[in-house]
Parts: structure tokens; sequence; C-alpha cells
């Protein structure tokens, strides 16, 4: 069985250029999560979906963050202006069902962000 | 969210049981102990998690204190592809079942 697939998995951009993170969630996995992992940090979560919807998204800057999953499979993330302070790691993750406790979470490896 | 605290690094020799200390003394009722590992360049993996009883897999074994304020993961017999990041954290109960809050976690090595 595949895992969540990322890319890409390096990404190098200017400041103030837009960029683009996708990510496909282990089939028939409703919920979908974005964190950040800065370095030497744990990961921090940004938005999380279950299907289509967004039903925490408290912790993303969205002034230049926006993200959306279209028929709730697999997801976007988008930085519009990219500024410094974004040179990070951006995480995917997916669980079966998210809501119910103990509900097991699975990553994808990342997509590695620098910003010049 | 209620907050855990860990050791910022320890190290183990292969073959050797390791036991990683979490502290979570504010721990609300109904939230859940998590443990998640996280090797260089990878995401991180899950590992085990636990409400109140004590938990075994595969990979872990996982003994929370009775007053829940405080855990430990056991590795029973670490091997060097143990060495990486390991992250105790805590689910949000409610409707936020699905939000971990990760902390900075514990640097594992294991050494030959």
């Amino acid at each position: 069985e595949a895992g969540v697939v990322q890319s890409p998995r390096y990404k190098i951009i200017e400041k103030k250029q837009p960029v683009a993170f996708w990510c496909n969630p282990i089939s028939g996995h409703n919920t979908l999560y974005w964190y950040l992992q800065n370095l030497g940090q744990g990961p921090e979560l940004l938005i999380r979906y279950e299907n289509e919807e967004a039903v925490d998204d408290s912790q993303l800057p969205k002034d230049r963050f926006s993200a959306e999953r279209l028929k709730g499979v697999d997801s976007t993330l988008k930085i519009q202006p990219a500024e410094l302070g974004d040179s990070a790691v951006y995480l995917c993750a997916s669980s079966l069902d998210g809501g119910s406790p103990g509900a097991e979470q699975f990553f994808g490896p990342g997509t590695r962000l620098t910003v010049l | 969210d209620a907050k855990t605290t860990q050791p910022t690094s320890m190290d183990c020799a292969e073959g050797r049981a390791a036991n990683l200390p979490c502290n979570h003394s504010t721990i609300s009722g109904n939230e859940y102990v998590y443990w998640y590992r996280q090797i260089h360049s990878q995401g991180p993996q899950y590992i085990i998690h636990g409400l109140k009883n004590n938990e075994t897999n595969e990979m872990a074994s996982l003994i929370i204190t009775e007053d829940r304020k405080s855990s430990t993961l056991i590795l029973p017999h670490a091997t060097l592809r143990d060495t990486a990041v390991y992250y105790c954290t805590l689910g949000a109960g409610g409707t936020s079942y699905g939000k971990l809050t990760f902390g900075q976690g514990t640097i594992l090595t294991v050494h030959p």
C-alpha cells in the first residue's frame, strides 16, 4: 500500500515568489493535515481537513497561506508571496478517521522549502 | 492545549532497553498520550498511544502513571535503526481529537 505522497521533495525560491505543495493521502483516508516543521522543532499543525471541509485552520496564516482539498482526496498548500521565514519542511499527514480518539496519523516525507 | 516535557537527548547501548520519559502534568481526562518518532529526513512515524492503561505493540511499550501525569516509552531491545527524535504528544479531546501538539522531542542515540 502506498503511503502519503508529497511533491516536490525540495523547493528553492526567491522571496516574494509564490510556491505550492501537493499531497496525496493514503487511499480511503478522510482526514488530511498540513504541518509546518522548523529546524529542531516538532511539527506544528497548519490546517486539518475532514473530507473537503477545513475543520481547523486556526493556525494557518491566512494573509499569505491558502489550502484546498477539492473532491476530498488530494490537497494543495500555497504560499503567496513567500517570505524568508517560511523556510521550513512542510509535512502532510492523513488518517482514516481523524475524529476518532486514538487515530493514527500517517506522515509523508515532507517538502523542504528554502526561501532566498 | 496541554503540553509535554521531554529530555532533550538520551543515549542507549544497542540491545539494551531504551526508556524515554515524558511529563504531561496538565493532561485532560479525555486526552490520549501518543508517541511518534522521526528519523532524519523522514516524516514522523506513529509508535503507540494510550489513555490510562499500559499498552504494548510490536514496536514498543507505553507505561502511563496512575495519575496520568507522566508516561514512559520503552523500546525493549534498541537497535541502531532506533536512533531518531521521539515525540510525546497529547491528542486533544472533544471535537479536536485529530489535533496533536508536538514539542521538541527527545533525540535518542543508540550506539554500538
